[in-house]
């Protein structure tokens, strides 16, 4: 089946600094990939839609400036979070739609900021 | 616009007596819906989906849900809960498939008790 792998799948960070969440489609190509965020016992939260070669679109209320997400390729996006701050620190999760329909998501990233 | 509401927050159950996680949605589209299971700082696994075709969907490990227009539910059931089904599940609706975005229940806490 298709496989999304999304990397690293924890990380730590100290305030201020930025980090980089990848996600890759494994033989297929992702025509779409959706960003989620997740807060402890909570669900999961749309942050923003990207399309292969265009700017990602952001959900109300998510900072493009702060969650920065590129989407170069067919097989790979990734999402940047800049200048992290502790309120950052969440479990984000990529999904990744194709052609044939469907969706299938990357094991997720817990991030803290501290 | 589409939602999705879960309507339990937790469910405990006995291991070996029947599941019920409910779930309501509403969807200006026909929808196709979903449930996930996320086990702890794990990533999503889909269950079954449910996109226009059989009204009764068969999902993984026993799971199945059913769709109701009439009653715009898609309440997902298992015969017998195991041990290993305690996780968050999460109903989930989508307006088509391939490139929009999920719109996630707020989702529902299985426990399973010995």
């Amino acid at each position: 089946g298709a496989v999304v792998s999304q990397h690293p799948s924890w990380v730590i960070c100290k305030s201020g600094t930025s980090v980089k969440i990848e996600c890759r489609s494994l033989d297929f190509q992702a025509t779409t990939m959706f960003w989620y965020r997740q807060f402890p016992k909570q669900s999961l939260m749309l942050m923003a839609t990207s399309n292969e070669g265009s700017k990602a679109t952001y959900e109300q209320g998510v900072e493009k400036d702060k969650f920065l997400i590129n989407h170069a390729s067919l097989t790979l996006s990734t999402l940047t979070v800049t200048s992290a701050h502790p309120e950052d620190s969440s479990f984000y999760i990529c999904s990744a739609s194709f052609r044939s329909g469907g969706y299938t998501f990357g094991s997720g990233t817990r991030l803290t900021v501290v | 616009a589409q939602s999705v509401t879960q309507l339990d927050s937790h469910v405990s159950v006995s291991e070996g007596t029947p599941v019920l996680l409910r779930c309501n949605y509403s969807s200006s589209y026909s929808p196709s819906l979903f449930w996930y299971v996320q086990h702890p700082n794990k990533g999503l696994q889909l269950l079954l989906k449910y996109t226009s075709a059989a009204t009764l969907v068969k999902g993984i490990n026993g799971f199945e849900a059913e769709f109701k227009k009439s009653e715009t539910s898609f309440h997902l059931t298992k015969p017998s809960a195991h041990m290993s089904d305690a996780a968050e599940y999460f109903c989930v609706v989508s307006a088509g498939t391939g490139r929009r975005a999920l719109t996630f229940g707020s989702g529902t806490r299985l426990q399973v008790q010995p």
